[in-house]
This record gives structure tokens, sequence and C-alpha cells, in this order.
């Protein structure tokens, strides 16, 4: 079945840092993709997509770009801020068959001031 | 235009008890779908409804069941509670976007936080 796979957290970084999250996935024909963030004690906010290879999502600063040759979804930002601290979670949704979401485990970041 | 809502925001239960969870889907979506999220984990999907039918389902007994109503608002019906339930319940709602009618991009609400006791 399809799966998403986050690199472990937490990620602790100092204000202003470049960040990496990356993501990788297993799905059979060309699903959609997403990063949503959640901050503490709220619901997912959408934070961008991609709907095919070689398109890159971006939104507030960050950015993830579909790599169809290395099932990969890495989402970056070259400037992080204190306010970025939350849990991203990288997710499909396949555009065929059940149409059933994958989400990964998530990553948790810290920003220190 | 109104986002994704849920109620209640907690919720308190014990084991072997039913429990009723609430929807309002954002306008003009016509799809809702519900996850529970456990501490510390990615959202488990749990089953989505489109035009009030069931239109694919997760790895959950049968005990989870759900309705979507005409406005598109939909409840998430849980029985006999288990310690195990106690998650993060989310609802996400879009809309049905082309010929084959598959769903797009999924907005969430904030949740309704399940406490089994």
């Amino acid at each position: 079945g399809d799966s998403v796979t986050q690199m472990e957290g937490p990620v602790t970084l100092s204000e202003e840092a470049f960040l990496t999250i990356n993501c990788t996935y297993t799905a059979t024909g060309y699903p959609s993709l997403f990063w949503y963030v959640q901050y503490p004690g709220e619901g997912l906010q959408l934070l961008l997509k991609a709907t095919k290879a070689d398109d890159k999502g971006s939104n507030k600063g960050f950015e993830a770009t579909y790599r169809k040759e290395t099932t990969s979804f890495h989402l970056e930002k070259g400037s992080v801020q204190v306010s970025d601290s939350a849990v991203y979670f990288c997710a499909l949704l396949p555009t065929g068959g059940s149409y059933i979401p994958t989400f990964g485990r998530g990553t948790s970041l810290i920003v220190h001031p | 235009e109104t986002g994704v809502t849920q109620s209640p925001t907690h919720l308190i239960k014990t084991r072997g008890q039913q429990v009723t969870l609430r929807c309002s889907s954002q306008s003009g979506h016509n799809t809702v779908s519900w996850y529970q999220q456990a501490l510390g984990q990615g959202p488990q999907f749990i089953f989505q409804y489109y035009r009030e039918e069931e239109n694919g389902r997760g790895n959950f007994p049968p005990r989870f069941s759900g309705l979507q109503f005409p406005n598109y608002s939909s409840e998430l019906n849980v029985n006999a509670l288990e310690l195990d339930d106690s998650a993060l319940y989310l609802c996400a709602s879009s809309p049905h976007v082309g010929s084959g009618g598959r769903p797009d991009t999924q907005y969430f609400g904030p949740g309704t936080r399940l406490t089994v006791l």
C-alpha cells in the first residue's frame, strides 16, 4: 500500500537557519503531494502542495519540489523564525483507485531565538 | 468564507460508552473525511463521505460509523469506546473535482479531543 516516510524529529534550529525536512513516499501512479503544519492544540493547516512531477509548491517562504525520480517531496525554508515552531506533516493523495490519503508521522521543528 | 468547524472541542467519556462528533464542512465542499490522530502520530484515515455515502474506509472496526447530511455536514459515531480511542479526531472537507469525481485538497478543522477513561 501507499506510505509516507518523514525524517525523525525533533529538528532544532536557531532563528534564521536553513531548514530541510525530508519526505519520501511509496505509491502507484502519480499522487498529489502535500505539506501540512500543525501548531500546538490545533488542527492541520495546508502549507503547500504539488500535483505533478517537477512542480514546486511554495507558501510563506517554504518550498517543496515533487521529485518523481527519487519519490521525494522535501520541505525547505531559507530562514526560519521562532513562529515556525510546529509539527510538519507530509501527505499524499492518490489520483486513482480509492483516493485514500496517507500521512507521515510528522516532524517536530523547534526554532530558538 | 467559513472554514471547517468541529464540535465539541473536548470530550471525556468512559469505556463502553458511545460518542458522536460533529463537523461542518467548508462552504462549497461536498466531501468530508475523518481522521484519528493519536498523540505524537500522524492522522490515520477513518473514512470519507461523498454525497451522503461512504466513499472509502481505512483500517477501523465497524464500531466507527458516520453520516453525511444533505448540507454536507457530517457526524462520526464511535460505539463501545475503548481506552485506545483516546485521540484528537480531525475532520477535513474538500471539493470533488474532475470527471472522475476525485477529491481535491483537504482542509482541516481544529479537531475534537476525546479522552476515554
